[in-house]
């Protein structure tokens, strides 16, 4: 148990309004990252953390934006959310080097 | 734009048969390599690292990596029904902190 948790877990949203999901983790991790994962796209990288206010783009960052005012949360906020933003999104942290593991993810819905 | 490439399958073997999962990416510089299994609806759980060319063994798994082919293969023997999941081979990104990069991954069927 990497002491991740993500928030809410489901969502279902309305195309247009904002949408903020919550990662949370109890250890202290200096590298927090945001993934989402598609259908024949698989996990891509949205932006990630690599200490409280630094923060940086992934492959897929368009029309997302993050915020890390405290070592333990990394929020990630759809500012006006489309059906393109459909997906499971996962919180990850990475403890030793490159070794990252994932939080229970966050599925979300916009119709 | 950095690749990693997996034959998405499904791959079906019988249970107690040698499962052959095979990896392929795109840049020389990477120097981390993973094993992630998803089961449907879970979040993916680490099953193996390497670094070095050759192979290593945890368990009934094994990770082998040839930097020179830019390969990197998972095998699983005496598979079991319980392997049944979707595979995922990762890489180091070298752009994005610690990120790693993800091939799309590999549908593994065990039949009992």
């Amino acid at each position: 148990d990497a002491g991740i948790t993500q928030s809410p877990r489901h969502k279902v949203t309305e195309t247009g309004t904002p949408v903020t999901l919550r990662c949370h983790q109890t250890e202290n991790h200096r590298y927090m990252y945001w993934y989402r994962q598609d259908p024949g796209h698989g996990l891509r990288l949205i932006h990630y953390s690599y200490g409280v206010k630094d923060t940086d783009k992934g492959e897929v960052s368009d029309g997302y934006s993050v915020s890390r005012s405290k070592t333990e949360d990394f929020l990630l906020t759809l500012e006006s959310a489309t059906s393109s933003q459909t997906s499971v999104y996962f919180c990850a942290i990475s403890i030793q080097g490159n070794t990252i593991y994932f939080g229970e993810g966050s599925w979300l819905t916009v119709v | 734009q950095k690749e990693v490439e997996q034959n998405s399958g499904p791959l079906s073997v019988p249970e107690g048969a040698i499962a052959s999962l095979n990896c392929t990416y795109s840049d020389r510089g990477s120097q981390s390599f993973f094993w992630y299994r998803q089961y449907s609806g879970k979040s993916p759980e680490l099953i193996m690292f390497i670094y070095s060319n050759g192979d290593k063994e945890d368990g009934r798994f094994t990770a082998q990596l040839n930097k020179a082919s830019q390969y990197v293969s998972l095998l699983i023997r005496d598979s079991q029904p319980s392997d049944s999941a979707t595979y995922l081979c990762a890489v180091n990104s070298n752009q994005a902190g610690t990120a790693l990069i993800f091939g799309k991954g590999t549908t593994l069927s065990v039949s009992s």
